[in-house]
């Protein structure tokens, strides 16, 4: 009974392909994230969505696009991808719009794409 | 923009106490500070998290000094499974961004 469960957990693609993953939450929450991981294992924030307004939206390529089209749904379109989109994509959920509340985010299992 | 610095990387033996320190000078005034475990192949877990002195739960404990610009992560007694990375997560400043530090890997030796 996975909390917050994205979808796929590998993909593999050709430059300039457009990929989807998708991203879904049964804890309740209001607010669902879109984070990058690169190779050193930064983690960095793409997108915030609250209750599906866009609250958070990083310095991000215009070629990536999230929808929520309900509160425990938040998915991410790639267009055009690269090789520098080469990544761990995780998406998280939190109780409260920052993340700050008791126990912060909860973290999906990730998405590693590899784009070749 | 402020950082988050915690070291890179850490060596321990079973049974020992480990200590992450954290580093975020430019601290929210508001914020909380939450550490977070990352087991290979997995999303970051949530372990404990603080405001000011120190928190313990069953896992861990977090000492947070007076003026809040670092904080510092225990873990008792380590064992094998104790190996992952580990990061810091706070607020910076008045941007209301929660920025995470560059994790440290901890590896636990027999």
């Amino acid at each position: 009974d996975t909390a917050v469960s994205q979808t796929p957990k590998y993909l593999v693609t050709q430059m300039g392909n457009d990929k989807s993953i998708k991203c879904e939450q049964n804890l309740g929450h209001d607010t669902m994230y879109w984070y990058k991981q690169d190779s050193k294992k930064f983690l960095k924030i793409m997108f915030s969505y609250n209750n599906k307004e866009l609250i958070i939206n990083e310095t991000v390529p215009n070629r990536f696009s999230p929808k929520s089209p309900d509160k425990a749904h938040l998915n991410l379109h790639i267009n055009s991808l690269e090789l520098g989109d080469s990544a761990v994509y995780f998406c998280a959920s939190s109780q409260d719009r920052g993340g700050k509340g008791n126990y912060g985010y909860t973290f999906g299992s990730g998405t590693r794409l590899t784009v070749v | 923009l402020a950082k988050t610095t915690q070291p890179i990387s850490m060596d321990s033996y079973e049974g020992q106490e480990v200590n992450i320190t954290c580093s975020h000078n430019n601290i929210a005034t508001n914020d909380y500070i939450t550490w977070y475990q990352q087991f290979p192949s997995q999303g970051p877990r949530f372990i404990i998290q603080g405001y000011k002195t120190k928190v313990t739960n069953e896992v861990a404990s977090l000492f947070i000094p007076a003026d809040r610009k670092s904080s510092t992560l225990s873990l008792p007694r380590v064992s094998l499974s104790d190996t992952a990375v580990y990061y810091c997560l706070v607020g910076v400043g008045n941007t209301g961004k929660l920025i995470f530090g560059q994790g440290t890997t901890l590896q636990v030796k027999p």
